[in-house]
């Protein structure tokens, strides 16, 4: 299963509104997580299940599911959210990750 | 604490080998999903391979029949024994735990901090 990442990159200010999407090429239910990677670091996982919130991870991170297709949605950009972001479907073998969307800082 | 911490990984010729392990702290590896996902130099993730509780294993086309994961219960470690290496496994391979409600597998959660493995002569 391919999974496809938009915009590959994004710049936004601090306070902005911002929407990533991710589209699965065949239908995977609910299975797909997202996370945050920061450069030099180990992934963060924020949503899995499409919609529910890791434990821990604040409340501006959501995320939403139409059919094929995922969105993470950051409700007001903080400093420390600059990084780059990948999904990933956990339906079925092989798992995929999509390609990553880097959001820098406008 | 919750916690992975990998090791093993360094330079390796093309076709020499290397096992990789990943020690758990404050959780029991054998009770729970363990995967490895690897990272190559400005690119994205990569899955690589996974463990069930029970032992069942599942890997990527592009390492099968190559790698092989295990763990030791006794050690509470997680192993990713690579084979006949290639330049294009060159990469951060990273050691998670898997995550889920009622036996369905729905993230990974807890990550280790990576170990580089270059492949190169």
């Amino acid at each position: 299963i391919q999974l496809t990442q938009s915009p590959s990159s994004l710049s936004a200010s601090v306070g902005d509104r911002v929407t990533i999407t991710c589209r699965a090429s065949q239908g995977i239910s609910s299975s797909l997580a997202w996370y945050q990677q920061k450069p030099g670091k180990a992934p963060k996982l924020l949503i899995y299940a499409a919609s529910t919130l890791q434990s821990g991870v604040p409340s501006r991170f959501s995320g939403s599911a139409s059919g094929t297709d995922f969105t993470l949605t950051i409700s007001s950009l903080q400093p420390e959210d600059f990084a780059t972001y990948y999904c990933q479907q956990l339906n079925s073998y092989p798992l995929t990750f999509g390609q990553g969307t880097r959001l820098e800082i406008k | 604490e919750v916690q992975l911490v990998e090791s093993g990984g360094g330079l390796v010729q093309p076709g020499g080998s290397l096992r990789l392990s990943c020690a758990a702290s404050e959780f029991t590896v054998s009770s729970n999903y363990m995967s490895w996902v690897r990272q190559a130099p400005g690119k994205e993730l990569e899955w690589v391979s996974i463990i069930y509780s029970g032992g069942s294993t599942y890997y990527a086309d592009s390492v099968k029949g190559r790698f092989t994961i295990s763990r030791d219960n006794s050690r509470n470690t997680l192993y990713l024994q690579m084979n006949s290496l290639r330049a294009e496994d060159t990469a951060v391979y990273y050691c998670a735990r898997g995550s889920g409600d009622y036996g369905d597998l729905n993230a990974f959660d807890i990550w280790g901090q990576g170990t580089m493995v270059t492949v190169s002569s």
